[in-house]
């Protein structure tokens, strides 16, 4: 149950894109179809931006989207804002656990 | 709204044992599962386990199999989870959330509690 690899940080400004990616193993990030993505501002409880690689949540906006390719899915955020300045983490189901990634910085510059 | 409200810090003696409740409101309890998941200080997020509120099925991460039991109460909406045999390095905020395991992963979250060992 090794945890996901993630880049410590990303950053760009306001406006730009931004891709975050998520590397895993054909036993969690490559044998499912449920790759979830987390935000977490300093202090608060994290929230969930994408399920099943590509869905989003209510009330997310579509400047966030998800993808897949083999053992590494990606979190793209386009258009970015001061908001979006957080941590993020990626999260795989893998059968009888779930396994997060080691977060990624999101500085908005 | 649904809501996951957890119970206040604790601080415990290296040894000793925790319990966390997460009193759950705003949706069927049954119908979903509860993760728990921890985050130590400056780090990152550590899936710790699920149990399911429907039946009580269990599935633990491998490094806490032993010493964690995670429990529902449908009485009260509420789900458990105790910690044996604290150690320094399980200073955490630990978080409740709501999961419907394959279906739908952790939507809604808990507001955290501390939970400090220390001698």
């Amino acid at each position: 149950q090794s945890a996901l690899t993630q880049p410590r940080s990303v950053s760009g400004s306001p406006g730009q894109s931004v891709t975050i990616s998520c590397t895993g193993t054909s036993s969690d990030v490559g044998g499912y179809n449920y790759v979830s993505w987390y935000q977490q501002h300093p202090g608060k409880a994290p929230k969930l931006m994408i399920y099943d690689v590509s869905k989003r949540p209510s009330g997310v906006p579509d400047r966030f989207s998800g993808s897949k390719s083999g053992n590494t899915a990606s979190l793209t955020i386009s258009g970015l804002q001061a908001e979006d300045e957080a941590d993020y983490y990626c999260c795989s189901y893998a059968g009888s656990y779930r396994v997060f990634g080691g977060g990624t910085k999101l500085t908005v510059l | 709204q649904v809501q996951l409200v957890q119970s206040g810090a604790e601080v415990k003696k290296p040894g000793a044992s925790v319990k966390v409740s997460c009193k759950a409101s705003g949706y069927t309890f049954t119908s979903y599962g509860i993760s728990w998941v921890r985050q130590a200080p400056g780090q990152g997020l550590e899936w710790m386990g699920w149990i399911s509120a429907y039946n009580g099925n269990t599935n633990y991460a491998q490094k806490l199999q032993g010493r964690v039991t995670m429990t529902t109460d449908t009485s009260t909406s509420t789900a458990y989870m105790e910690l044996r045999s604290l150690r320094s390095d399980d200073t955490a905020v630990y978080y409740c959330a709501r999961d419907r395991w394959e279906l739908l992963p952790m939507d809604y979250w808990g507001q955290g509690t501390l939970v400090t060992v220390s001698s």
